[in-house]
């Protein structure tokens, strides 16, 4: 099975800040790479895909690199709405393993 | 607008039996892959089970393999799992989820609003 693993496991930012969370993948998976954010008690949403495609209507703050094994995910300018849990999965192989989370908090 | 209706969660006895539903609506369900993701209670998201356009191929995590069966209606546009020998341990919240793309499979883009699965004595 390949392995993701995100890191931090939590940040905490004022609105304003850049935040960047990494992803990495115990082998490698192309670009076979999305991102999700899950707020408290609401359903996952999709933000990225492909590492670096942007999800129609997700803010353009929101951006994706990566290939092969290494990933980030940035948030340029982090809005109060942005407070929320990341995840990463790879889509190259099943099982299709997600990440442990990032947890991005006001700081 | 594309949507994802699960329902049949509930409170099960260890070594029961579930079955959930997922109504999908708003697209051509026949043409898309579709999954099972949970998410335990305070806990991350562990992909479940997967199931081809045409269920002609279906995968499940080792942690369900010989006791958690997908399976799909496209006539009727609905996602099943089925769940037997239930653990403490599937105790979750159950999300339907779509793939992003026809044809393979994709990234999961919309999910479902849940079904929560209690297993308890």
């Amino acid at each position: 099975d390949i392995q993701m693993t995100q890191s931090p496991s939590s940040v905490s930012a004022s609105v304003g800040d850049r935040v960047t969370i990494t992803c990495r993948a115990s082998q490698g998976i192309n670009s076979w790479l999305a991102w999700y954010q899950q707020k408290p008690g609401k359903v996952p949403k999709l933000l990225i895909y492909t590492a670096s495609s942007l999800q129609s209507g997700v803010p353009s703050r929101f951006s994706g690199s990566g290939s092969g094994t290494d990933f980030t995910l940035t948030i340029s300018s982090l809005q109060p709405e942005d407070f929320a849990t990341y995840y990463c999965q790879q889509l190259k192989i099943f099982p299709l393993t997600f990440g442990g989370g990032t947890k991005v908090e006001i700081k | 607008e594309m949507q994802l209706l699960e329902s049949g969660g509930g409170l099960v006895q260890p070594g029961g039996s579930l079955r959930l539903s997922c109504a999908a609506s708003g697209f051509t369900f026949s043409n898309y892959a579709m999954s099972w993701v949970r998410q335990a209670p305070g806990k991350g998201l562990e992909w479940v089970s997967a199931i081809s356009g045409s269920a002609d191929k279906t995968y499940h995590a080792d942690s369900v393999k010989g006791r958690f069966t997908i399976s799909r209606d496209n006539s009727k546009n609905t996602l099943f799992l089925q769940m037997n020998s239930l653990r403490v341990e599937d105790t979750a919240v159950y999300y339907c989820v779509k793939a992003g793309q026809s044809s393979g499979w994709y990234w999961f883009d919309p999910w479902g609003q849940g079904s929560l699965v209690t297993v308890s004595s």
